[in-house]
């Protein structure tokens, strides 16, 4: 799996846009990008995934490179239960899912 | 979207003792299970992927006859911790993915709302 590299923390106001971003610049051609969130004491969130196209969905957008080396995820109107840890995770499939450190936002009033 | 359940959501158990955490699928059929356990401010480790109507495998230094893992359906596996001690105590949690969804492999993973185990 291609390694991937976040900020450990970020701040955001309420009703701002998020925007975490996440370097993986040793993709390889068949390996897609995906993002997971973690709330505090619960079990992992499946936010969106793309190849190379940005993809955009009832929760976010995602937006990768041209050359796909890294991407951003964004929350266009951030709130309280945004706060959470968010992972960008690079595999080729679904299975055996692995995470790294990830990004703790934390959205502020 | 897809549902998996947990059984328990929080246990406390004496040293020494056996716990069983059930990974439940609630609305659509998992041939495969993935088990996770997540430490105090540490990220998720997969810990074993559990094959129904086979032998789960393990990951790199996770003790098999430790955590016993049982895919007895396509709707249920079981994670067993046998003789419990206090650094066996973490977050555990399953996942699992719908096969009937569209898209194949790249199809999102659902998790489970985690399993709380204290070893007292």
């Amino acid at each position: 799996d291609a390694k991937t590299t976040q900020p450990p923390s970020m701040d955001c106001a309420e009703g701002r846009a998020a925007n975490l971003p996440c370097n993986h610049s040793t993709i390889s051609g068949n390996e897609y990008v995906y993002w997971y969130r973690q709330i505090h004491s619960q079990g992992p969130q499946y936010i969106i995934h793309g190849l190379k196209n940005n993809e955009t969905n009832e929760m976010a957008s995602l937006i990768i490179t041209e050359d796909r080396k890294s991407s951003t995820l964004i929350l266009p109107h951030a709130t309280l239960r945004d706060t959470a840890v968010y992972y960008c995770i690079v595999r080729v499939g679904i299975y055996d899912m692995r995470f790294g450190a990830g990004t703790r936002l934390t959205v502020k009033p | 979207g897809a549902v998996v359940s947990q059984h328990p959501s929080r246990v406390i158990c004496k040293s020494g003792t056996s716990v069983k955490i059930e990974c439940r699928s609630l609305d659509f059929q998992a041939t495969t299970m993935f088990w996770y356990r997540q430490f105090p401010k540490q990220s998720l480790m997969l810990m074993a992927t559990s094959n129904e109507g086979s032998k789960a495998t393990y990951e790199q230094g996770v003790e098999k006859d430790k955590f016993l893992i049982n895919h007895a359906s396509l709707t249920l596996s079981t994670l067993t911790v046998t003789s419990a001690h206090p650094e066996d105590s973490s977050f555990y949690i399953c996942s699992a993915r719908d096969p009937g969804l569209a898209g194949g492999d790249h199809n999102e993973q659902f998790f489970g709302p985690g399993t709380r185990l204290t070893v007292l």
